[in-house]
């Protein structure tokens, strides 16, 4: 399968401070994407990287991919309460609309 | 912005009976899809629908669940005899065809099967 992994699974820092999150996955894949959840609410598209970028940014997001090491990483700078959730990969690949396989996801806590 | 919108919001049932959860797709997106979250775990992917037809199922999507389109507005999911196994956050997300694959998600229906 081509399941992502995020790490770390939970995640606690200061507002101001930058946040980190991985995902890895198994197999070729054509996007990755970073989704949000709040608790017990719906997914919140972040942000796409095509496998053939290597950087992507979008306001206070920047995403990484290295296709060689089969790994995203997710960074938020300068955090705010309000970016406390749940932040998942997904990923996605063969034929266009195919289906998205997440990973487990990162909790986020930015603390006030 | 236009927005993908479902119904109910949560819904309660006993274990055997049917639902139908609501799923009303942002208009101009034609790929259209179910996945679940069961409390704290993974979303899962169930299946996709284009064209009016199933592209693809999961293994969790067996013979009791179904889809369809039925006025080519809304899309949704039937689950005939839920199974207590089956209370989960249900998201429906679509996708337009000129997108690289960004799917949208609705804000889901919480099933709890009593």
């Amino acid at each position: 399968s081509q399941q992502g992994e995020e790490d770390p699974q939970a995640l606690s820092i200061q507002e101001g401070e930058n946040a980190t999150m991985n995902c890895s996955y198994k197999t070729s894949i054509n996007n990755l994407q970073w989704y949000r959840q709040n608790s017990g609410r719906g997914l919140v598209h972040l942000i796409l990287i095509r496998s053939n970028e290597r950087e992507k940014h979008s306001g206070r997001l920047r995403v990484t991919l290295d296709t060689s090491k089969k790994s995203s990483s997710l960074l938020i700078t300068a955090s705010r309460a309000a970016d406390t959730a749940s932040y998942f990969c997904a990923t996605d690949a063969g034929e266009y609309g195919n289906k998205l396989v997440f990973g487990a996801g990162t909790i986020l806590r930015v603390k006030s | 912005e236009p927005e993908v919108t479902q119904t109910p919001s949560h819904q309660v049932t006993q274990m055997g009976q049917e639902v139908i959860l609501r799923c009303v797709p942002i208009s101009n997106h034609l790929y259209f899809y179910w996945y679940r979250q069961i409390l704290g775990q993974k979303v899962e992917f169930l299946v996709s629908f284009y064209n009016n037809e199933i592209s693809e199922k999961s293994e969790i999507f067996d013979d009791q669940f179904s889809v369809e389109r039925p006025d080519g507005s809304n899309f949704t999911l039937k689950i005939r005899s839920t199974k207590l196994e089956d209370s989960a956050m249900y998201f429906c997300a679509t996708l337009k065809v000129s997108s690289y694959n960004e799917q949208f998600f609705g804000p889901g229906t919480r099933l709890t099967v009593l």
